[in-house]
């Protein structure tokens, strides 16, 4: 049973437009979410995560914002460079239970 | 900066092989896992541990063990590998807490023939 769900296999945007990585999940007790862009061969490295309390949480290009009541998570990337091309995850976790990874959205950023 | 190292970014082994796979950590955290990530099926949880000597399955524990004799340090062992093992593992550690994030190593990618 995916709690996690990223939807959207991969996705395609041109430099300087906004990415939008979407992220669902099914279990309404997640109170922390988290994202994370993977390049190949290399780990996952930390992006942006937010709390249950929070709808929105910006770090420069990166916005997360996060719908509870449609238990939906995204990720905005604005403007889209060619270094932001890799996977991305989001996870999510219930108090300081283990985290839930989704399946993963691969970006590419074409110039 | 934390530290994950992985001892190994590329092994080829062969059926039934005995195979040991170990993560450091230099941050002192008490919590160390270890994930397979495969195309399309994401990062899954293998092990885990909450301390020393202590490990607790993860999602898909089967063919898999662990062992964490020190707090920096914590192995994954194929005890007979197969075919179907062949994936990308990660080791992450974390300290643990409410807000934490969680710190990759770099990954081993095996191959089993």
């Amino acid at each position: 049973d995916q709690q996690v769900k990223q939807n959207s296999p991969s996705l395609s945007v041109q430099e300087g437009r906004i990415s939008i990585l979407n992220c669902d999940y099914t279990n309404s007790m997640f109170d922390y979410f988290l994202w994370y862009k993977k390049y190949p061969a290399e780990g996952p490295t930390f992006l942006i995560s937010i709390s249950s309390i929070k709808d929105k949480n910006e770090d420069g290009r990166f916005t997360v914002f996060l719908n509870k009541s449609a238990k939906h998570l995204s990720l905005h990337i604005v403007p889209s460079q060619p270094g932001d091309s890799a996977v991305y995850f989001c996870a999510a976790r219930r108090s300081t239970d283990k985290l839930i990874f989704g399946t993963g959205t691969r970006l590419q950023v074409f110039p | 900066d934390v530290k994950v190292t992985q001892s190994s970014r590329y092994l080829v082994k062969r059926t039934g092989e005995k195979v040991f796979l170990e993560c450091v950590q230099d941050m002192d955290h008490e919590n160390m896992f270890w994930y397979r990530q495969d195309p399309g099926l994401g990062l899954r949880l293998i092990y885990f541990s909450y301390d020393v000597k202590m490990k607790e399955k993860g999602d898909i524990p089967e063919g898999y063990s662990v062992s964490r004799e020190k707090k920096e340090r914590f192995s994954l062992i194929l005890e007979s590998a197969s075919t179907n093992q062949t994936s990308m593992y990660l080791c992450a550690s974390t300290t643990g807490g409410v807000q934490e994030t969680q710190y990759f190593g770099p990954g081993t990618r095996l191959l089993v023939l």
